[in-house]
This record gives C-alpha cells, sequence and structure tokens, in this order.
C-alpha cells in the first residue's frame, strides 16, 4: 500500500509562477489537510477537506486554493509565487472526528521560490 | 489565543531516560497528539492521549493533566535512532491539530 503520495520532492518555482503541488491517499480517508512547515515554527495548516467536494481555510490560507474533487486528490495550488512561500509543504490524511484518529503523512514537496 | 510549548532542544545519553515537556493553551480539547520526525522526513505517529494519566507503548511514554494543560513525553532505554524532533499537536474544539514547533533530541554515545 503507497499510503499518502506527494509530488514534486522539490522544485524551485521563480516568483510570480503557478504551480500545483499533488497529493493523492489510497487509504479512503475522509479528511485531508495541507500544511507547511518552516523552521523554528509548528506545522501550519492551509487548507483543509473533511470530505470529498468541500474544503476549508486553516491558519495561513492565503496565497494558496485547494479543491477536492474526488476522496484520493487534494491539489494544492500557488497562483502567483512569493518568496515567502518558500517552505516545506506536508499533506496530510485521517478520518475526520475524535478518537483515536491520527494523521499519516506524505513525504513532503520541498519549494524554494526566487 | 492557542499556543503550544515545548522545549526547542535537549540532549541526552544513549542508554539514558529523557522526558520532553509540552505546555498547551487551546479552544477545546479533543486529544492530544505525539509525532516523531527525523530530519528530512515525515511526522510519523507515536502516541494518543485524550484522558489524564499515563499511556505506555513499549520504550515510549505519554502522560497528560487536562486540568494543567500539560503533558510529557518518557523515552527510555534511549538509542541512537531515536535522534529526532518530537512534535506535541492538540486537537481542538474545531477538531484541527494545532502543532508546537517541535523538540529537537540528540542523543550522544
Amino acid at each position: 500500500t503507497a499510503g499518502i503520495t506527494q509530488a514534486p520532492t522539490s522544485q524551485i518555482l521563480a516568483a510570480g509562477r503557478s504551480m500545483t503541488l499533488r497529493c493523492t491517499q489510497d487509504m479512503r480517508h475522509n479528511a485531508m489537510y495541507w500544511y507547511r512547515q518552516d523552521l523554528g515554527l509548528g506545522l501550519r495548516l492551509i487548507h483543509y477537506s473533511n470530505t470529498a467536494g468541500t474544503t476549508g481555510k486553516g491558519e495561513v490560507p492565503d496565497g494558496y486554493s485547494v479543491s477536492r474533487a474526488n476522496t484520493d486528490d487534494f491539489p494544492l495550488t500557488l497562483a502567483s509565487a512569493v518568496p515567502s512561500q518558500t517552505s516545506v509543504y506536508f499533506c496530510a490524511s485521517g478520518e475526520r472526528g475524535g478518537g483515536h484518529n491520527e494523521q499519516f503523512f506524505g513525504p513532503g514537496t520541498r519549494l524554494t521560490v526566487l | 489565543g492557542q499556543n503550544i510549548d515545548q522545549p526547542t532542544e535537549m540532549t541526552a545519553t544513549e542508554g539514558a531516560i529523557v522526558q520532553i515537556n509540552c505546555t498547551y493553551q487551546t479552544s477545546g480539547f479533543n486529544g492530544l497528539f505525539w509525532y516523531q520526525q527525523h530530519a528530512g522526513e515525515a511526522p510519523t505517529f507515536l502516541s494518543y492521549n485524550v484522558l489524564d494519566g499515563l499511556e505506555e507503548k513499549g520504550r515510549f511514554s505519554s502522560f497528560l493533566s487536562r486540568s494543567k494543560g500539560y503533558s510529557y513525553l518518557l523515552l527510555k532505554e534511549l538509542q541512537m535512532k531515536d535522534s529526532a524532533s518530537y512534535l506535541c499537536a492538540v486537537r481542538d474544539s474545531n477538531y484541527q491539530l494545532i502543532w508546537g514547533a517541535g523538540t529537537k533530541l540528540i542523543i550522544k554515545p
């Protein structure tokens, strides 16, 4: 089982360009999440989706958009990249709600915006 | 505001015991998670606490006191492979995870 995959592994992007980070899970989880991780800061939630067809804004949504057309895929788009979006991006999935429902993380995408 | 505090870095010796503390102030509480993250890798789940007390899982244990807004992760019989960052996260009233910045644990021989 692949679990959760992300592509690309890393990318260097010129400021002002657009880019889509891909995320696919095969665990049939309802919920999916996009985080960014920066040195000295905790993981910060960008956008989330509780179920296919719905999305919500997290703590740092500006400059990013997402879609959830089906259960498996949750792409993150940067419409016009800026240097402050240089970060490591993690996609995660899990069952929605309480209880012992941990989130499973993809391997991450390291993005550098110049 | 919501806040998760944990030490930035700790050092311990191989074979010893180390305790990593986490204090939190969040809007609601629906469980606390500990994750391990090796450098350059994704976080992986270690433990979950929702009731007060100690949860033990092999060499790792996690403790929770909801009244004090406090948790710790206890690692016994430290091995070199335990060198990693340990992330504390609280699930809030919206069932979203609020993350601490992580504690980098350095194990020395």
